[in-house]
């Protein structure tokens, strides 16, 4: 199994809702990480986890909470969001113990709204 | 701050015309990546470029990385439609932190 997966694919959320997007990679990886992408833009770092540590926090507003329960999951907890946070959501894992040395993989994302 | 400058924006090319898109970092690089994003679609891992001067070719798709190791392209010949999406580049400093994305340029092919 070679691939990363999220759910939901879609996500629709109002300003005072709770949602939470997940990631599962079935590949050993050690570094999971969480990207933000707008639109014409490149994928925006927002937190790495290394073997199952959170080790990058890029000064992420603390309405975002990820979690990583296991080796093999992350998720991203969404409380209280902005329409401005509206985005595609990528989750990416490597093989290495996170940062840039290997090959990063990623998901297909989860398209947020934030009506 | 450490920065990847990544031109064009955008090329737009006849198909069978060939492309290049060039990155340049601020300071030097461990390595560089190169993914392609189609539209709609997620970013997807090309190559890894480590070594000063390294170049690398997969099919229609040349890789080059500087001699100082701060600069790095992408050469398409030919290209298809099928190369259609943005090309990003993404370098490593070696020291703490994670990749640094380049802008991206979005290659659109006329049939």
């Amino acid at each position: 199994d070679t691939e990363v997966t999220q759910t939901p694919k879609h996500l629709v959320m109002g300003m005072t809702n709770k949602k939470s997007l997940k990631c599962e990679q079935h590949m050993g990886h050690r570094a999971m990480y969480w990207y933000k992408q707008k639109a014409k833009k490149p994928p925006e770092l927002m937190f790495v986890y290394s073997y199952e540590k959170l080790s990058i926090n890029e000064s992420v507003p603390s309405r975002f909470s990820p979690e990583c329960p296991n080796s093999s999951l992350l998720n991203l907890h969404l409380h209280a969001l902005q329409p401005e946070d509206s985005a595609l959501y990528l989750c990416a894992s490597s093989q290495d113990g996170g940062g840039g040395a290997g090959e990063q993989f990623f998901g297909p994302g989860t398209r947020l709204t934030v009506l | 701050g450490q920065q990847v400058m990544q031109i064009p924006q955008y090329q737009h090319v006849q198909e069978g015309e060939d492309f290049t898109t060039y990155c340049n970092s601020s300071t030097t690089l461990s390595n560089i990546q190169w993914y392609k994003q189609r539209p709609g679609g997620h970013p997807v891992f090309l190559i890894q470029l480590v070594k000063s001067g390294e170049v690398k070719k997969q099919k229609r798709l040349t890789f080059q990385f500087g001699e100082a190791k701060k600069n790095s392209s992408l050469h398409i010949t030919a290209t298809q439609t099928t190369d259609v999406g943005t090309y990003f580049c993404a370098g490593w400093t070696g020291s703490q932190g994670n990749l640094i994305f380049g802008k991206g340029t979005k290659l659109s092919v006329k049939p």
